[in-house]
């Protein structure tokens, strides 16, 4: 099993720029989950989904948007970026209802985006 | 959400044991807390997992007291490559998709 694996590594964007960062798991888990981390900061939940088709609102939402279409999949849309999202993403899963009392995320390699 | 304190850094030496207390005073009912370890340039792995008194895994201990107002994260005997960012999360494993916050963590610098 991959785990949890995302896609691109490594990007570098203009102000104004669109873009979309893929995350995918292949461990059949429920809950999905998108944080951003600044240098020397904690994560930060920016959203996640419960299951496919849902999505909700972290700790900080704005600028982006999200889709699960497909329960392994889970994706991150930047539609006009700017500087002040420049920071490395990480995408995480854990199994949800299905993994009984445990809250294991599993976490992915991050995507370290600068946005100039 | 609970919110979590923990020291800001730590050292330690090889061999030795250390000992990170996280104090989380609005922990609910139904929290669990969670420890989590984090390389440079990786995401977070997770280290341990419990709700009351002790749990010991291969890699570490994690001792709660009655009041579960804090928790004590114990590495027995660290190495270098014990050398990472520890987080302490509380929330509820199975409702708002298990959600907690990461805070800035405790970074551990183990020596030689």
């Amino acid at each position: 099993n991959a785990g949890v694996t995302q896609t691109p590594k490594f990007r570098v964007l203009k102000t104004g720029q669109s873009m979309t960062l893929l995350c995918a798991q292949d461990m059949n888990h429920e809950y999905m989950y998108w944080y951003r981390q600044d240098p020397g900061m904690g994560l930060r939940l920016i959203h996640y989904s419960v299951g496919e088709g849902t999505t909700a609102k972290g700790e900080v939402p704005d600028g982006y948007n999200v889709s699960r279409l497909k329960k392994q999949n889970f994706l991150l849309g930047l539609e006009s970026a700017a500087p002040s999202q420049t920071s490395v993403y990480f995408c995480a899963s854990s199994p949800g209802l299905a993994g009984f009392l445990t809250y294991e995320q599993y976490f992915g390699p991050g995507t370290r985006l600068t946005v100039t | 959400l609970a919110k979590t304190t923990q020291p800001v850094s730590m050292d330690s030496y090889e061999g030795q044991e250390v000992n990170i207390t996280c104090s989380h005073n609005n922990i609910a009912t139904n929290d669990y807390i969670t420890w989590y370890q984090q390389f440079p340039s990786q995401g977070p792995r997770f280290i341990i997992q419990g709700y009351k008194t002790k749990v010991t895994n291969e890699v570490a201990s994690l001792f709660i007291p009655a009041d579960r107002k804090s928790s004590t994260l114990s590495l027995p005997r660290v190495s270098l490559s014990d050398t990472a960012v520890y987080y302490c999360l509380v929330g509820e494993p199975n409702t708002n998709a298990g959600k907690s916050t990461f805070g800035d963590g405790t970074t551990l610098t183990v020596k030689p």
